[in-house]
């Protein structure tokens, strides 16, 4: 069974300050990909960032890092120079190819983000 | 290039009601999902179709809860004689072919069931 455990419930950092949100992950699938959304209170959902099993390199996309440790099974999230707009609940999402193609999502981190 | 749409946004309803939501996905997206949202918890996967074909049910998906995509296009998610814990949010996302491609939510419609 796939599994995604998010275990920091609320984060909070200072402007300009670099965070990170820590994702682990279990899955037997050799194959699969992780993803990282964020969901302000509005309500949508938005990707951010994806890295998958066999990746070599760790994921970048702008201010958003995905810190990949397969031995350890962890995909942390790491923002850089925050701003009061990523303040928001960011949820770790793993796809295992084999299993199927559902997204399984962790419980999320609710992240604020203080001048 | 429009979202993915969903309606109602907003449903009250009294319990034992049936309920029905529709999802409008990306146009040339042939992947799509149906998934629940309580507060303060991460989406939980309950359906999913490829074109017309539903390939994949959670076991969260009861015997009152139908989901249809006829013709590949929109889709239907249906829930019969509702109960208070069905209230929740139900995102609907679409996703291309491919193992890396990332899901698009639509705004979600949220039921209430008094």
């Amino acid at each position: 069974a796939q599994k995604i455990t998010q275990t920091q419930p609320g984060m909070f950092v200072q402007e300009k300050e670099a965070v990170t949100l820590d994702c682990t992950y279990d899955t037997s699938d050799p194959s699969y990909g992780l993803f990282w959304y964020k969901q302000p209170s509005s309500g949508e959902m938005i990707f951010l960032i994806y890295q998958g099993s066999y990746d070599q390199q760790n994921a970048t996309e702008g201010r958003y890092s995905l810190n990949f440790q397969k031995a350890r099974k962890s995909a942390n999230l790491v923002i850089s120079a925050s701003q009061l707009g990523d303040s928001a609940m960011y949820f770790c999402a793993m796809r295992a190819f084999q299993a199927g193609t559902a997204l399984i999502f962790g419980k999320g981190t609710t992240l604020s983000v203080s001048s | 290039d429009t979202g993915v749409s969903q309606d109602p946004r907003h449903k009250i309803t009294k319990r034992g009601q049936n309920v029905t939501f529709r999802c409008d996905p990306i146009s040339e997206h042939n992947r799509l999902y149906w998934y629940r949202q309580t507060l303060g918890q991460g989406p939980e996967f309950l359906t999913y179709f490829q074109n017309e074909a539903q390939l994949e049910k959670s076991r969260l998906l009861s015997d009152r809860f139908s989901a249809e995509r006829p013709k590949g296009s929109f889709s239907t998610l249906e829930i019969q004689r509702t109960e208070q814990g069905d209230s929740a949010m139900y995102l609907c996302a679409s996703s291309s072919t491919g193992q890396s491609g990332e899901l698009f939510f639509g705004e979600g419609s949220r039921l209430t069931v008094l």
